[in-house]
């Protein structure tokens, strides 16, 4: 079936260092989400992604959609402490069978020392 | 407000035991979905249902169940054949073509001992 590769896995970072990570698939997909999770909660949108190459902004977070429509990445600028959590990206796209399901990378855990 | 419930937050049962894990949404979604997630795993499907009275295997189904029998509820149930069942288990729903991405509950974390 279709995978998604983000990376990194985790990272541990300084408060105000700036954050990327990414995600990568060998299956074109038509729509990129970005979620975030935090401890013992379940997975919120940040950002949706829906054109090739588009460049999306919510706050200090900007995600960006491939222009080979199999890449996205995050940014999170000037990271703080309530930055923590899991990063998870998703794409979704027709899989086989006609099915409509996300498809979900494995997660980037973020630390951030204050 | 529109949301996903999932309850309890906590379920402790004893080995050997089925248990149900309750969620219910009033977003008029189509689909729900159910996940597992273990440390460094990321979430696994288990099952989902794309519509009322129908529902289809994920990727970790043996040692699951569900139901859909109302459109705002998908209950799943942890069966005794399930062989690790401790874990922290999503559920999550969205419209049937699902291009918004899904909307998750708060999780449930079930502990078998």
């Amino acid at each position: 079936g279709q995978q998604l590769n983000q990376s990194p896995q985790s990272m541990f970072i300084q408060e105000g260092e700036d954050v990327s990570m990414n995600c990568t698939s060998s299956s074109i997909f038509n729509t990129w989400l970005w979620y975030k999770q935090e401890p013992g909660e379940g997975p919120v949108l940040l950002i949706a992604l829906y054109k090739a190459g588009e460049l999306t902004s919510n706050g200090r977070l900007t995600a960006q959609f491939g222009i080979t429509r199999k890449d996205s990445f995050l940014n999170i600028s000037a990271s703080i402490p309530s930055d923590v959590g899991i990063y998870f990206c998703a794409g979704h796209g027709r899989a086989q069978g006609g099915s409509e399901k996300l498809v979900f990378g494995k997660g980037t855990k973020l630390t951030v020392n204050p | 407000d529109g949301g996903i419930t999932q309850s309890p937050k906590y379920l402790f049962r004893k080995e050997g035991q089925n248990v149900t894990l309750s969620c219910e949404q009033n977003l008029n979604h189509d689909a729900m979905y159910w996940y597992r997630q273990d440390p460094g795993q990321g979430l696994r499907l288990i099952y989902y249902s794309q519509i009322v009275n129908d529902f289809q295997k994920g990727d970790i189904a043996e040692g699951y169940s569900v139901s859909r029998e109302k459109k705002e509820s998908f209950p799943l149930t942890v069966t005794s054949a399930q062989k690790n069942p401790t874990a922290f288990y999503l559920c999550a729903s969205s419209d049937r073509g699902a291009w918004d991405g899904y909307t998750f509950g708060s999780g449930t974390r079930l502990t078998v001992v």
